[in-house]
């Protein structure tokens, strides 16, 4: 079956840190994979999405490329801000490419940015 | 405009309640979902449905019952609610016409304790 694992959290950082949140899957087909943020008190909400192989999603300033050697979807950002502070969810979507299908989502990472 | 929308926002019921959990879309997506979150284990998928006539379970249906009652609407019932299933409940949509990308949109959640 389809699953996502992320690199457990919580990270905590300081404001202008370079950020890495991991994020590994596994699927059957070509799967589609995301990145959700949920602030605090609200609920998810997309921040970026890759449909392909080395595909490059970006928003934000967050980057993240879909390896598929690696299997692999790993969030980046060079400088973060207190405002990033959130909950951060990988996620897949295994629907060969041709539709919108379920998610599997990874547990979530928490990060905390200070001033 | 919100796109999903979940009534009530916070619910405190006791064990053994009837509980309904409503959610409504306004973009005319054809699927939707019901997740539930729990802390540290990133969000599960209760049930969906593809489109009026489609419902289906998801990876922890049991003690859970849904309706699509209107391509719009989907709501979540707890038959008889128990104290394990306090948690956040989110309902999402997808599908939009011509979309590939996979992408749900979210509702706000609803925060349920069974005491």
């Amino acid at each position: 079956g389809n699953s996502v694992t992320q690199m457990e959290g919580p990270v905590t950082l300081s404001e202008e840190a370079f950020l890495t949140i991991n994020c590994t899957y596994t699927a059957t087909g070509y799967p589609s994979l995301f990145w959700y943020v949920q602030y605090p008190g609200e609920g998810l909400q997309l921040l970026l999405k890759a449909t392909k192989a080395d595909d490059k999603g970006s928003n934000k300033g967050f980057e993240a490329t879909y390896r598929k050697e690696t299997t692999s979807f790993h969030l980046e950002k060079g400088s973060v801000q207190v405002s990033d502070s959130a909950v951060y969810f990988c996620a897949l979507s295994d629907d060969g490419g041709t539709s919108y299908g379920k998610l599997t989502f990874g547990q979530g990472t928490i990060l905390t940015v200070h001033p | 405009d919100a796109d999903v929308t979940q009534t009530p926002r916070n619910r405190i019921t006791k064990t053994g309640k009837r509980i309904m959990l409503e959610c409504s879309q306004t973009k005319g997506h054809d699927r939707m979902y019901w997740y539930r979150q729990d802390p540290g284990l990133g969000l599960q998928l209760i049930y969906y449905s593809f489109d009026v006539k489609d419902i289906n379970k998801g990876e922890i249906s049991d003690g859970y019952s849904v309706s699509r009652q209107a391509q719009a609407k989907f709501s979540l019932s707890l038959e008889s609610a128990i104290p394990n299933q306090t948690a956040l409940y989110f309902c999402a949509a997808s599908g939009e016409r011509g979309s590939r990308s996979g992408e749900q949109f979210f509702g706000p959640g609803t925060r349920l304790t069974v005491l």
